[in-house]
């Protein structure tokens, strides 16, 4: 089955920027977008974003979602040590007929 | 405010079958998308299948042929069952559910499949 993919790493400074990108093709994020995921270390995954890009109820101002094509990329800024963990994007892929997710981006806040 | 609490045996042996049960709070079945994903040890995401609100099932083309998703909505319940496991099925099993795009989740049961 065919992912999405995601650089498996990104590294960034204290109250820096963070750009984490998901790539698929015209069938999923190209077609309706990617959701975005961040799961601690031992915890379930949390939904940060939908696939039309707006927040969730009680999610921080500091993410933001947009969609180029099909490249889905999550934006965020002023980063914190809370910031630090795993992030994965989703999307349903229309071919398939099925939700196929990202490989995973771990987050350092150095 | 929905939550979902899930169980089910943690243990397998090669060949048996997983079972899974996601009990439902505050929500409705024919409101949300109920989904089942895993994820093993140390790796990615990997959506296994869901019971939509209109009352079919969507499954991950890869595990269709040993995957029954089902709701009891008298119990306000969704089951898994993954036939024939193998120790490649070892994951952390997790129900969501989604009016949208996997806005709530279980707590995640370890599945460990050894002979």
């Amino acid at each position: 089955q065919a992912g999405l993919t995601q650089p498996p790493s990104v590294s960034k400074g204290l109250r820096q920027t963070a750009t984490l990108t998901c790539t698929g093709n015209s069938n999923n994020v190209g077609n309706q977008g990617a959701a975005w995921l961040q799961q601690h270390q031992g915890h379930p995954p949390k939904l940060l974003s939908y696939r039309n890009n707006n927040r969730p109820s009680g999610i921080s101002e500091r993410l933001s979602a947009s969609r180029s094509g099909s490249t889905a990329s999550l934006t965020i800024t002023g980063l914190q040590p809370e910031d630090e963990a795993d992030y994965y994007c989703a999307a349903w892929d229309s071919s398939l007929r099925s939700w196929v997710f990202g490989g995973g981006t771990k987050l350092t806040v150095l | 405010q929905v939550q979902l609490q899930q169980w089910g045996a943690g243990l397998l042996k090669p060949s048996e079958t997983l079972s899974l049960t996601c009990d439902v709070y505050g929500a409705s079945f024919s409101s949300y998308y109920w989904s089942w994903i895993r994820q093993p040890p140390g790796k990615g995401l990997e959506w296994i299948g869901e019971f939509t609100r209109s009352g079919s099932t969507n499954y991950n083309p890869s595990l269709k042929s040993r995957v029954s998703i089902s709701v009891d909505t008298s119990k306000n319940q969704f089951s898994l069952k993954l036939s024939s496991v193998t120790a490649a099925d070892t994951a952390v099993y997790y129900c969501a559910c989604h009016p949208v795009d996997f806005d709530y989740w279980g707590q995640g049961t370890l599945v460990t499949v050894s002979s």
